[in-house]
């Protein structure tokens, strides 16, 4: 059964403090990964698919990576702005296209 | 340029009434998935549709829910008799037929469900 796995559940970080958030995956065959941002209240934000290890994407002052076995999601110098619950999804292929995801990562950035 | 529509953002209903909920997906998107999120747990895969067509229910309880995507108009995700346990957010993403410019799946704002 395909599963994600991302850690740590909330992060806490200072304005400028850059760190990273993790999703570990099993899937039968991976046909891509995918990162949201979800805020309270409202629905999930798409803002990157990755496909094959080794593969990395930039948006402002978020990189996402992905290995064979997980991928990071790299904030560099955050703002309070940023701070949302940051979703890891994977779809698997040779199937349907449903998205299993993670449980998130609550990220709180303090001025 | 509209992105993906739920209505209604909210719904209260008492135990054993029906919910019904509806899904326009973005402009060109043909292919509709219903996801529900329970509090302090994960989004959890319930439905994939194509117009007229159901593709995938894996994720669907086998009783009392049922989903449609007509030809014409919004898909529904329709909950029977409901309980206290279907209290959730139910979302709604889209994504077009062909894949050419990824798979991602964009996803509407929800519809959260209370069962009183």
């Amino acid at each position: 059964e395909d599963q994600v796995t991302q850690s740590p559940e909330a992060l806490r970080l200072q304005e400028g403090e850059s760190s990273s958030l993790n999703c570990s995956y099993t899937v039968s065959g991976l046909r891509g990964l995918f990162w949201y941002r979800q805020d309270p209240g409202k629905g999930p934000e798409f803002l990157f698919t990755l496909y094959s290890a080794g593969e990395e994407k930039e948006k402002e002052r978020l990189k996402a990576t992905l290995t064979k076995k997980e991928s990071f999601l790299h904030i560099t110098a955050p703002k309070p702005e940023d701070s949302a619950t940051y979703l890891c999804a994977v779809q698997a292929t040779g199937g349907f296209q449903k998205l299993v995801f993670g449980t998130g990562t609550r990220l709180l950035v303090s001025p | 340029n509209a992105g993906v529509m739920q209505n209604p953002r909210h719904l209260v209903r008492r135990r054993g009434q029906e919910a019904r909920l509806r899904c326009s997906p973005m402009k060109g998107h043909s292919h509709v998935y219903w996801y529900r999120q329970l509090p302090e747990e994960g989004l959890k895969f319930m439905v994939y549709l194509q117009k007229e067509n159901i593709i995938d229910e894996s994720g669907m309880p086998k009783e009392r829910f049922s989903a449609e995507f007509p030809k014409e108009g919004p898909s529904i995700l329709r909950i029977q008799q409901v309980v206290r346990g279907d209290s959730a957010a139910y979302f709604c993403a889209s994504s077009p037929a062909t894949a050419q410019g990824g798979y991602e799946q964009y996803f509407g704002p929800g519809t959260r469900l209370t069962v009183t």
